[in-house]
């Protein structure tokens, strides 16, 4: 069975600082990993993704996140965090040989909420 | 475009009481699921549905049904409600064909049972 694991339940850091936020994973085969973040009384969305090719793959906001396979990581960094940053961030995987049946069925890690002070 | 549409955003039961949340989407999306929304927990799957009348159990499904009667609605019904079905729930699609891997959330529906 797949899982996510997300250690750190908050993340405190200053504006202007760099931001990472952890996710490592465990799935067989070649995972399909994604990050979502939720702002508060808001759904989740989408801010990226890896499924294959370079390791390190961009998103919205000016997010990235970093593809290790021999870590089994899957870490989301941002270079300068904004207060505007503030929001609960979640790692997901899907894994690829899930039957076709199953469609998109995703694992969620338990999330990390990230605090940038001004 | 409305994209995921979920109602209602609040509603507080009493134990044993029935009721539905409802869900849209407007994106011609194949795939629906529902989540729940636990702290420390993350989201875990309910329920899901690949197509019109295709349904299948997710992680969690005791106590909660669903149906799938058209592409654009996907109901969680509450037969029996208990304390522990206390939540934050959310209804997610996507599509099976294009930008597949992308789900696109509701805002969510907060509920509470007495």
């Amino acid at each position: 069975a797949q899982s996510v694991a997300q250690p750190e339940d908050q993340v405190n850091v200053a504006e202007g600082n760099p931001l990472t936020v952890k996710c490592t994973y465990s799935v067989s085969g070649n995972p399909y990993l994604f990050w979502y973040v939720q702002y508060p009384n808001r759904g989740l969305q989408f801010l990226l993704k890896y499924i294959t090719g370079d390791n390190l793959v961009k998103g919205s906001y000016g997010f990235e996140a970093e593809f290790n396979k021999s870590q089994t990581s899957f870490h989301l960094k941002k270079p300068s965090a904004l207060v505007s940053d503030s929001a609960l961030y979640f790692c997901a995987v899907r894994d690829p040989l899930s039957i076709k049946a199953a469609g998109n069925k995703l694992t969620f890690g338990g999330g990390t909420r990230v605090l940038v002070k001004p | 475009n409305a994209g995921v549409t979920q109602t209602p955003k609040f509603q507080v039961l009493k134990t044993g009481q029935s009721m539905t949340l409802q869900c849209a989407q407007d994106m011609n999306h194949e795939y629906m699921s529902w989540y729940r929304q636990d702290p420390g927990m993350g989201l875990r799957l309910i329920h899901y549905s690949v197509g019109a009348g295709i349904t299948d159990q997710g992680e969690v499904p005791n106590g909660y049904n669903v149906s799938r009667s058209t592409t654009e609605d996907f109901p969680l019904r509450l037969l029996s409600a208990a304390p522990s079905q206390t939540s934050v729930y959310f209804c997610a699609s996507s599509s099976l064909m294009r930008d597949k891997n992308i789900q696109y959330f509701g805002a969510g529906t907060r509920l509470s049972v007495l």
